[in-house]
């Protein structure tokens, strides 16, 4: 059973902190996938990658896959109010369903 | 526009009463999920459909069923809700297994 472990499961910052959000695994994925959720709405894709090393940068937040496609990081440069929600990482391997992490829920407050 | 749409957004339902939660989806995909999402914890997945062949995850009561009649709908069933099945219901559609999901906003679903 593959899983993706992610971390930290709570983070409450300040307006204006950087922060990292962190999916570990001992599995190879051939992709991973990021989402944000907000309260009362569903998961929305925030990011696809899918070559070990990539970096892709979406205004204040950054993604990172590391180099052996096991593990990836989310960035993000001086949080605001609006990033608050629940961030799950979500890992495929080739033809298989997704594997979801359990997701980091943001808070960051004014 | 909204590509996978859900209804309804809330439902309140009596313990023990059957209950039936819609997803239609505009995208054309293969892949349906429902999945189930407990306060603040990620969503769980339930089952799928590729097409029309069902999938159902190991841990998923029977209390839970699900039908998709065509390509752009899928239903889920819960045959005797207890209190425990209180809880968001999400569907999600990709055009293949491992590809991005296109999530609706949920059902939220409470037993009385």
């Amino acid at each position: 059973t593959q899983l993706l472990e992610q971390s930290p499961q709570f983070l409450s910052i300040q307006e204006g902190e950087n922060l990292t959000v962190y999916c570990n695994s001992s599995s190879v994925f051939s992709s991973l996938q990021w989402y944000r959720q907000e309260p009362g709405e569903g998961p929305v894709l925030l990011v696809t990658v899918v070559t070990g090393g990539e970096v892709k940068k979406l205004k204040r937040l950054t993604f990172q896959f590391g180099d052996a496609r096991k593990d990836s990081s989310l960035h993000i440069t001086a949080a605001q109010p609006g990033d608050t929600g629940l961030y799950l990482c979500a890992g495929a391997t080739g033809s298989e369903k997704l594997v979801f992490g359990k997701g980091t829920k943001l808070t960051v407050n004014p | 526009d909204a590509m996978v749409i859900q209804n309804p957004r809330y439902q309140v339902t009596q313990f023990g009463k059957p209950v039936t939660l819609s997803c239609s989806q505009t995208l054309n995909h293969n892949v349906m999920y429902w999945y189930q999402q407990k306060s603040s914890q990620a969503p769980k997945l339930l089952f799928h459909y590729y097409d029309k062949d069902f999938n159902n995850e190991a841990d998923t009561p029977d209390n839970f069923q699900s039908r998709r009649p065509n390509t752009s709908f899928c239903f889920l069933d819960i045959r005797s809700p207890g209190l425990g099945d209180a809880a968001m219901y999400l569907c999600a559609t990709s055009r293949d297994l491992g590809g991005p999901q296109h999530f609706g906003d949920g059902t939220r679903l409470s037993i009385l």
